[in-house]
């Protein structure tokens, strides 16, 4: 069974600019959350999607959005890109959603020069 | 704000001997707390969860306890390998509030020595 994929896993974007990332759960999974990690913040939730509608969501501001598709795949967007965007932006992927086990993908790694 | 946490940022044990990664919490609303391993270029991967209705957890090789009277939360590794060098999060979900999810600590880096 092929586990979460998140793509890119690197990303370099300029201030301003905007970037779009991409995440497939597992297959059968309907709850997909985005957290972003940093070394000075640590991981920190997003937002949480279950089939295709946003079901919880972290204190960022609005330049972060996400969306989930029908086949439970589900993109994060960021827009007008600050340098302290940089971060590894990992998705985790449930059956259920909150308290229930998820598995996590490999992350990728953004930075904003 | 962060309400996980508090804890050795390192914790270096022998090979073979036994481990305890300690984390506190704050909101006594909290019903479901996690234990997340992070190796070194990889996501996070689920150890073992517990809810606020039990006090203890026992999976393969590890345990998580729970004493909800002084909100604190730990993971027992037993006969711990290199394998289990990564490092270690806890994370609570806080229902209700403006961001009902998973809160994550800091984390504590186990390092296995020969």
């Amino acid at each position: 069974k092929a586990g979460v994929t998140q793509t890119p896993r690197y990303l370099i974007k300029t201030r301003g600019q905007q970037v779009t990332l991409s995440c497939s759960p597992i297959s059968g999974h309907r709850s997909v959350s985005w957290y972003q990690q940093t070394p000075g913040q640590g991981l920190q939730f997003l937002f949480e999607y279950f089939s295709e509608t946003q079901r919880n969501k972290g204190n960022f501001p609005g330049r972060f959005s996400g969306r989930q598709f029908s086949n439970s795949r589900s993109e994060m967007n960021v827009s007008t890109l600050e340098l302290g965007d940089s971060a590894l932006y990992l998705c985790a992927s449930s059956f259920r959603g909150w308290k229930t086990e998820a598995f996590f993908g490999q992350g990728t790694r953004l930075t904003v020069v | 704000g962060e309400s996980v946490g508090l804890h050795l940022p390192t914790l270096s044990v022998q090979e073979g001997d036994n481990s305890i990664i300690n984390c506190a919490y704050s909101n006594s609303a909290s019903d479901y707390f996690i234990w997340y391993k992070q190796e070194s270029g990889k996501g996070p991967q689920f150890i073992i969860d517990i809810r606020s209705n039990m006090d203890k957890r026992q999976g393969q090789r590890v345990t998580v306890l729970l004493n909800k009277t002084v909100k604190h939360l730990s993971l027992q590794i037993a006969a711990t390998q290199p394998g289990d060098s990564a490092v270690y999060f806890c994370a609570e979900n806080e229902p209700g509030g403006g961001a009902d999810g998973l809160t994550f600590g800091k984390g504590t880096h186990l390092i296995i020595q020969p």
